[in-house]
């Protein structure tokens, strides 16, 4: 079980918004930024949004990021085939487990 | 263009020791990064194994800690894993990534492709 909560899946048709929930606690997300990486089928994670709502150079501003308490969220407009993936958050457990934790993934389906 | 490439054995024997290496191209492993090994299960989500600093420093997932060792070679531009005592459920795909440091955040930047390692007689 992973120490951040993420759906197992989400749905959307061309062109609408989706959005990606990620739960934790006080001692990661409360204290830490929230990254969040997209894994398209067989290839390594890209990363797509660092300190909570910041993209790299390169990521289309249809993807954004928010973070409220010890939640955070991954929007993505006008969605397209080619965002079929696995979402992944990531933030720094600041706790007795300290290092890296992740969310279980979210498989988006593009319907 | 940061580039990291995984290399080792793809095939360990159950009890055997693991054995990765990480090689950096297109920056320095003694810059203020941290150096770190991701793992992921076939069909399962990323696991944070651990991370070096060019300083020798490291911190380890603590599920897998008294098993890990990660360490550095400045000189090779290039860090390595260990893990002991391998089972079936060390089968993954172990990545190797870059965590850059801007303005006191912290993400992984740059990934390398991965490379598959089977724990089997």
């Amino acid at each position: 079980q992973s120490v951040l909560t993420q759906p197992p899946s989400a749905s959307g048709a061309p062109g609408q918004r989706v959005s990606i929930s990620c739960s934790g606690r006080s001692s990661n997300i409360g204290t830490n930024s929230v990254n969040w990486y997209q894994q398209l089928p067989g290839t390594a994670p890209k990363l797509l949004i660092y300190s909570n709502n910041q993209r790299p150079s390169g990521v289309p501003d249809r993807f954004s990021g928010s973070k409220s308490g010890t939640s955070a969220s991954l929007a993505i407009s006008g969605l397209q085939s080619e965002d079929e993936a696995d979402y992944y958050c990531a933030a720094w457990e600041s706790d007795s487990l300290i290092g890296w934790v992740f969310g279980g993934g979210t498989k988006l389906t593009v319907l | 263009q940061v580039q990291l490439q995984e290399s080792g054995p793809g095939l360990v024997k159950p009890s055997g020791t693991l054995s990765l290496t990480c090689a950096v191209s297109g920056a320095s492993i003694s810059s203020n990064n941290w150096w770190n090994w991701v793992r992921q299960a076939p069909g399962k989500g990323l696991e944070w194994i651990g991370e070096i600093h060019h300083s020798g420093t490291t911190t380890y997932n603590p599920s897998l800690k008294s098993r890990v060792t990660i360490s550095v070679d400045r000189s090779k531009n290039q860090f390595s894993l260990k893990l002991t005592s391998g089972t079936a459920a060390d089968t993954a795909v172990y990545y190797c990534a870059r965590v850059a440091q801007l303005l006191g955040e912290y993400y992984f930047d740059y990934w390398g492709q991965g490379t598959l390692v089977t724990v089997s007689s």
